[in-house]
């Protein structure tokens, strides 16, 4: 079956480093990849995605790029700041059997202090 | 206004009890889900619904029931709720096949 692999962290950077979150993925078909960001207390929402083969996502400084030969969709930014604190989720979305499946990674806690 | 709400927000309850959540959207989307989500496993899906009459299980469905009351709402039902089932509930939804899902605030659901 599919299957999202990140580290749960916490990721603890300071203020202005420069952030990787490591995401790879197993599926069967072609799935399109997402990044969901978590703050606290809230529900995930849409950070960027990708939908097929070298794709770049980007959004508020993040971008990913959808890697099929290296089966990757790491999350990137160049400079941080204390609010990108939260938990973030690498997920795929693939057709199985004719309805959409998403697959979700454990989620890593990003931590940023000033 | 949120296009996905949930209530309720927060929720503690005895073993034994049947507990319903709800959850309702204003994106005219008609498939909605059901997530619960435990340190360290992320979400796992519970119940799935592309519309009023075709609802799925998904998972993690035993122990839990759904309703899909109309296009807007989706209801979680734990006929009788056991410790276990303590986690975070989240209501989702998406336009459709291998879209972005849209999630609510989420549920605290404790079980005593």
């Amino acid at each position: 079956g599919n299957s999202v692999t990140q580290m749960e962290g916490p990721v603890t950077l300071s203020e202005e480093a420069f952030l990787t979150i490591n995401c790879t993925y197993t599926a069967t078909g072609y799935p399109s990849l997402f990044w969901y960001v978590q703050y606290p207390g809230e529900g995930l929402q849409l950070l960027l995605k990708a939908t097929k083969a070298d794709d770049k996502g980007s959004n508020k400084g993040f971008e990913a790029t959808y890697r099929k030969e290296t089966t990757s969709f790491h999350l990137e930014k160049g400079s941080v700041q204390v609010s990108d604190s939260a938990v973030y989720f690498c997920a795929l979305s693939d057709l199985g059997g004719g309805y959409q499946k998403v697959t979700f990674g454990i989620g890593t806690k990003l931590q940023v202090i000033p | 206004d949120a296009d996905v709400t949930q209530t309720p927000r927060n929720r503690i309850t005895k073993t034994g009890k049947r507990i319903m959540l709800e959850c309702s959207q204003t994106k005219g989307h008609d498939r909605m889900y059901w997530y619960r989500q435990d340190p360290g496993l992320g979400l796992q899906l519970i119940y799935y619904s592309f519309d009023v009459k075709d609802i799925n299980k998904g998972e993690i469905s035993d122990g839990y029931s759904v309703s899909r009351q109309a296009q807007a709402k989706f209801s979680l039902s734990l006929e009788s709720a056991i410790p276990n089932q303590t986690a975070l509930y989240f209501c989702a939804t998406s336009e459709g096949v291998a879209d972005t899902q849209y999630f609510g605030p989420g549920t605290r659901l404790t079980v005593l």
